[in-house]
């Protein structure tokens, strides 16, 4: 069974609206983390959170909010979609928020803008 | 070597070799972690290693890390065409982490 759900597996928006992308884990976490990759580019850190608080955000851009209803959950808001903004986004978690316990990705979303 | 100095460097191998890869940094940190990302899917924390450790294994990997150099490898041996993917370091900074470009690393049957 999957430990970390991302959904849709793969999204394709036009430019300026909006999409929620949703991540839950079932690993009793209390961390967790989006992450970007795009094509060609190093896996860059979005957000941190922990128990459900925001710990680090490393996006310049406010078009990004994480929205966590529950522990489990770590849902990444876009808005005013970019063709930039095409990645794939990555969640991840950890035993706790420190760079010193192991992290688990989720299989990503790929997320298209046109 | 990665952290943002090199494009994705490319390595194409026989199975049955040797293969190691090197990450340098230029801030101290506290720790570095191996990652291995196949082809579509997420990547995988393979080896974390601590600045007050040398060397860590687990099965056929073994990482390193050099403070003094502020660099650390990873190596594997006995490669498998299933260890065919990309394989990056990443470290932390400032509370912060980074990651390398990555390695792809191809292993030929």
């Amino acid at each position: 069974d999957p430990k970390i759900i991302q959904k849709p597996k793969y999204l394709v928006a036009v430019t300026g609206s909006e999409k929620i992308l949703i991540c839950e884990q079932y690993l009793g976490h209390n961390a967790m983390y989006w992450y970007r990759q795009s094509a060609k580019k190093p896996l860059e850190f979005m957000f941190s959170y922990s128990y459900q608080k925001l710990m680090d955000n490393q996006t310049a851009s406010s078009r990004f909010q994480p929205q966590s209803s529950k522990k489990n959950h770590l849902d990444l808001q876009i808005t005013a979609l970019k063709p930039d903004d095409s990645a794939t986004y990555f969640c991840a978690s950890s035993q706790d928020q420190d760079w010193g316990y192991e992290q688990y990705f989720g299989p990503g979303t790929r997320l298209t803008v046109l | 070597s990665q952290w943002g100095e090199e494009n994705l460097q490319a390595l194409s191998i026989q199975e049955g070799e040797d293969v190691t890869m090197n990450c340098s940094y230029k801030t101290y940190t506290t720790v570095v972690q191996w990652y291995r990302q196949k082809s579509g899917k997420g990547p995988a924390q393979l080896i974390l290693i601590r600045s007050n450790e040398r060397e860590k294994r687990s099965g056929r990997l073994r990482a390193t890390l050099d403070t003094s150099s502020q660099s650390s490898s990873l190596s594997i041996t006995g490669t498998l065409a299933t260890d065919t993917a990309v394989y990056f370091c990443a470290k932390d900074s400032n509370n912060r982490i980074f990651f390398g470009d990555g390695t792809q690393l191809v292993v030929k049957p």
